[in-house]
């Protein structure tokens, strides 16, 4: 069945360095969802990619749509502590099937 | 309502025993889903409901567990004869309908299962 993996699983970083966590699909994607996991909560959406090489911006993060619509990436430029928790991916099947998530830390 | 409900927040209950965890979705949302997380794991898809009727209920992982939807509202997921490895974080989503491309998922706060 379709997989959506994510990389890495843990990032720590220093606040102001830049974090990337990037995910990718076995079958091509008619869409791409990224979601944000406080430590204790749920998961919230950010965002919806739906165009080939589509990329998106937030503030200091991101998004971005592979050309083949098989793989993402999210960027977060200068990470601040607010921006801890574990970002997931997902893919729809249907349902969502999502990626297993990038925990970041962030050290102030 | 507002946001998407889930009652009890935690429940903690005997192996062997039956539970039944409730997610009230965001009124007028047709799909709802239902996920597990374990601690430090990803979301596990078990089950979704499109109005109250099940597609998919490829992800439930025994006949120990079962869901309902009335109409396009409550749902409920049950658990029967619990064991051990349910303990985990159960959360319910929903969205306008089942097309992907009118936007993500509202999730629940989740019902936290501690099976002892």
């Amino acid at each position: 069945g379709q997989q959506v993996m994510q990389i890495p699983q843990y990032q720590h970083v220093q606040e102001g360095e830049d974090f990337t966590t990037y995910c990718n699909s076995s079958t091509t994607l008619s869409n791409i969802q990224w979601y944000k996991q406080r430590p204790g909560g749920h998961p919230v959406f950010l965002i919806q990619l739906v165009k080939s090489g589509e990329v998106k911006k937030q503030k200091r993060l991101t998004f971005q749509f592979g050309e083949a619509k098989k793989n993402s990436s999210l960027h977060i430029t200068a990470t601040q502590t607010t921006d801890v928790g574990t970002y997931f991916c997902a893919g729809p099947r249907g349902k969502l099937i999502f990626g297993q998530g990038t925990e970041l830390s962030v050290k102030p | 309502g507002a946001g998407v409900s889930q009652s009890p927040s935690n429940k903690v209950t005997e192996k062997g025993k039956d539970v039944e965890l409730r997610c009230d979705p965001i009124s007028g949302h047709t799909a709802l889903y239902w996920y597990r997380q374990r601690l430090g794991q990803g979301l596990e898809f078990l089950i979704y409901f499109q109005g109250n009727s099940a597609p998919d209920k490829s992800g439930l992982p025994s006949d120990r567990f079962s869901a309902e939807r009335t109409g396009e509202s409550v749902s409920t997921l049950t658990i029967q004869r619990t064991q051990q490895e349910d303990s985990a974080v159960y959360l319910c989503a929903s969205s306008q309908n089942m097309g992907q491309r009118y936007g993500g998922y509202t999730f629940g706060s989740g019902t936290r299962l501690t099976v002892v």
